[in-house]
Order: C-alpha cells, then sequence, then structure tokens
C-alpha cells in the first residue's frame, strides 16, 4: 500500500512558467513532509521541507503547500529554469514522538523544463 | 562538508550470486541507511544503523543482509541475486536517528544477468 502517493509521474513546462507538483499521504500521523530533488546520476539531496503544523513554506522559487485536513500537499516552482529538470520526491515521517526517522517516498515526479 | 562514497558505481551480477555494496561516509555521522530505488516505485528502505553496533530491518529487507563495520561505513550484501533485476541502491547518513535531513550518495546501479 502506497502510503504516500505523487501526481503527475512526470511534468513537462516551458522556462518562466510555474511547476506544480502534487503529493499525498495516508497516515496522519505524519508531521514531516521534506520534498528530495534528484538529478541524473546524483543521489537525492533535501530541497525544502515542511512541518504540518504550518501551511506554507518559501525559500526563494521553491513554496511548500500544506493542507493538513485533506492530507495534501504541493511543491510550486516558479520561473522554473532549465536547472530545475530533475526527479522530485515528497517524503514523510513521523518526528513528533522523537527519534523515528523511517521516511516514507512517494515513487517520484519527473520535471522537465523546456528552454 | 562531507561526503558518501558507495562502491562499485555499477555492479553486473549473475543469478544466485552473493553481491556486496559498499558505503562509506566522512561526516561522522551516527545514522546510515540502505535505500532501493525502483523506476516509479520511488526509494524503499531496506537496513539501517541508528549507532555503530546497531542494526535494523526496514520495509525491503527479505533478500538482503547487512553490516556496520564500523561508524563510517555500512555494507549491503544481496544474498542471492535474482535474474532481470535492475536497481539503484542508494547509501545515506544523517547527524543521527533523529536528524530529519538525509545525506545521499550518488548509487551503485545493479544489473542482475
Amino acid at each position: 500500500q502506497q502510503q504516500v502517493r505523487q501526481s503527475p509521474q512526470s511534468l513537462t513546462v516551458w522556462e518562466g512558467e510555474t511547476a506544480i507538483l502534487n503529493c499525498s499521504y495516508e497516515n496522519s500521523a505524519f508531521d514531516y513532509f521534506p520534498w528530495y530533488q534528484q538529478f541524473p546520476g546524483e543521489g537525492p539531496a533535501l530541497l525544502i521541507a515542511i512541518r504540518s503544523v504550518s501551511d506554507k513554506k518559501e525559500d526563494g522559487r521553491f513554496t511548500i503547500f500544506f493542507n493538513k485536513r485533506e492530507k495534501k500537499l504541493s511543491l510550486h516552482i516558479t520561473d522554473s529554469q532549465p536547472g530545475d529538470s530533475a526527479t522530485y520526491f515528497c517524503a514523510a515521517s513521523v518526528v513528533a514522538t522523537g527519534g523515528n526517522n523511517k521516511l516514507t517516498f512517494g515513487q517520484g515526479t519527473v520535471l522537465s523544463v523546456i528552454p | 562538508g562531507g561526503i558518501i562514497t558507495q562502491t562499485p558505481k555499477f555492479l553486473i551480477g549473475q543469478e544466485g550470486q552473493k553481491l556486496t555494496l559498499k558505503c562509506q561516509q566522512n561526516f561522522n555521522h551516527d545514522t546510515m541507511y540502505w535505500y532501493r530505488q525502483d523506476s516509479g516505485k520511488g526509494l524503499r528502505l531496506i537496513y539501517y544503523s541508528i549507532t555503530e553496533n546497531d542494526l535494523q530491518k526496514g520495509d525491503l529487507s527479505e533478500g538482503y543482509d547487512a553490516s556496520r563495520e564500523k561508524k563510517s561505513s555500512f555494507s549491503l550484501t544481496v544474498t542471492s541475486a535474482q535474474k532481470n533485476e535492475m536497481a539503484v541502491f542508494l547509501c545515506a547518513s544523517s547527524i543521527d536517528w533523529g536528524s530529519e535531513t538525509l545525506y545521499f550518495g550518488s548509487g551503485t546501479r545493479l544489473t542482475v544477468l
């Protein structure tokens, strides 16, 4: 059973557009949601993360919108650049109880930004 | 800064073969992880080690063994490689078990003939 789901599987946008990547989850105990960015041939790297007490987290062109009631979140990439072309993983874990850092990953969204 | 080094980068094995993947980190992190990445399936946790003398099974441990030889190194063994298996195995580390950020290596790509 996939506890963290991402959509779409792949997304193509033009340079300068806003890319929207979606994520939903099933376990209401999840309270920490990082997004990891992975370029071909490399390992994933933490891009941005949000805790369930917040509904928005912004870092430059990257913004997470979080809806706890609907158990959904989205990553918005504004002014998309060709260098943003990568696979983006949404992940979730329960950290409030302390020490449990078993991240559950979604299946990823492959983003292509066309110049 | 630090780095996670995974060896080999590419591993080709025969069906039924025992194969070992190695991981070294120089972050001085306590906790290390092995994930399997399959196309379209995301990352799934195979084994993790909270501290130097610890070993824990993840969600996908069947068919694998792991060994934390010392704080900086964590190995994964595929006990009997399955034909047509192809996946990328990613090693990661974090400061400790409560730390939220994982640092990943660039992976070992396994092909089984």
